[in-house]
């Protein structure tokens, strides 16, 4: 069965330092993955999209970006982190792009 | 927006009565997904509905779809305490630049008294 691995479960980090969040998935091969970040009592804003190694869109323009060194690889990655990237990081994947969406248990980050 | 936007924000009722909360979203779909968020964890997927399909049903849940009005529904039936939790809808946007991007609403708070 396929399971997705995220971490870590929890992060505070000062202003202005890096950022590495980690994210694997076992059991599937050439999955879609994806990078959401949720805010306080929000929706989940889509950050990163990608449907194979190297391969990574990106829906918002910040401080944040992906990679994807492995098939079943996601990083999250910042080289300076701001007060307003504190939030709830979700990884998911997919099987297609029209298939549901299996999400990791999430990083509440907190940026001080 | 893409996103989907949910209604009401917040619900409460008693156990044993029924749940509707409703998706509106603007854009052509190729499907319309509902899932639920347990306090402090990640989403879990309930139902995939496509966009020629009007109906489905999955357990106690019963989700519709709408796409002249560009909306859907979702109703869980003889609710539980254990329903207790945040349920999202998504919407997968029906163009080729997009495929595969899901976009989520604000979400609808469910509260389930016993």
């Amino acid at each position: 069965s396929q399971t997705i691995h995220q971490w870590p479960a929890t992060l505070v980090q000062p202003v202005g330092s890096p950022l590495s969040l980690e994210c694997t998935v076992e059991g599937t091969s050439n999955p879609n993955l994806y990078w959401y970040r949720q805010a306080a009592g929000r929706g989940l804003q889509l950050l990163f999209y990608s449907v194979g190694i190297g391969q990574i869109s990106s829906e918002v323009p910040q401080n944040l970006s992906a990679s994807r060194p492995q098939d079943r690889q996601f990083i999250l990655s910042s080289k300076k982190l701001l007060l307003s990237d504190s939030g709830f990081y979700l990884c998911a994947w997919s099987v297609g792009w029209d298939s549901p969406l299996h999400f990791g248990n999430g990083t509440r980050l907190t940026v001080t | 927006s893409q996103q989907g936007e949910e209604d009401p924000q917040a619900l409460s009722i008693q156990e044993g009565e029924n749940a509707t909360m409703n998706c509106s979203y603007k854009t052509s779909i190729n499907n319309l997904q509902w899932y639920r968020q347990n306090s402090g964890r990640g989403l879990v997927h309930l139902i995939l509905i496509r966009s020629n399909e009007r109906e489905k049903h999955s357990g106690r849940l019963r989700v519709t779809l709408d796409t002249s009005k560009k909306s859907s529904s979702l109703l869980i039936t003889a609710s539980r305490a254990a329903d207790t939790a945040s349920y999202f809808c998504a919407t997968a946007i029906d163009r080729g630049s997009t495929l595969g991007r899901l976009y989520f609403g604000r979400g609808t708070q469910l509260t389930v008294w016993p």
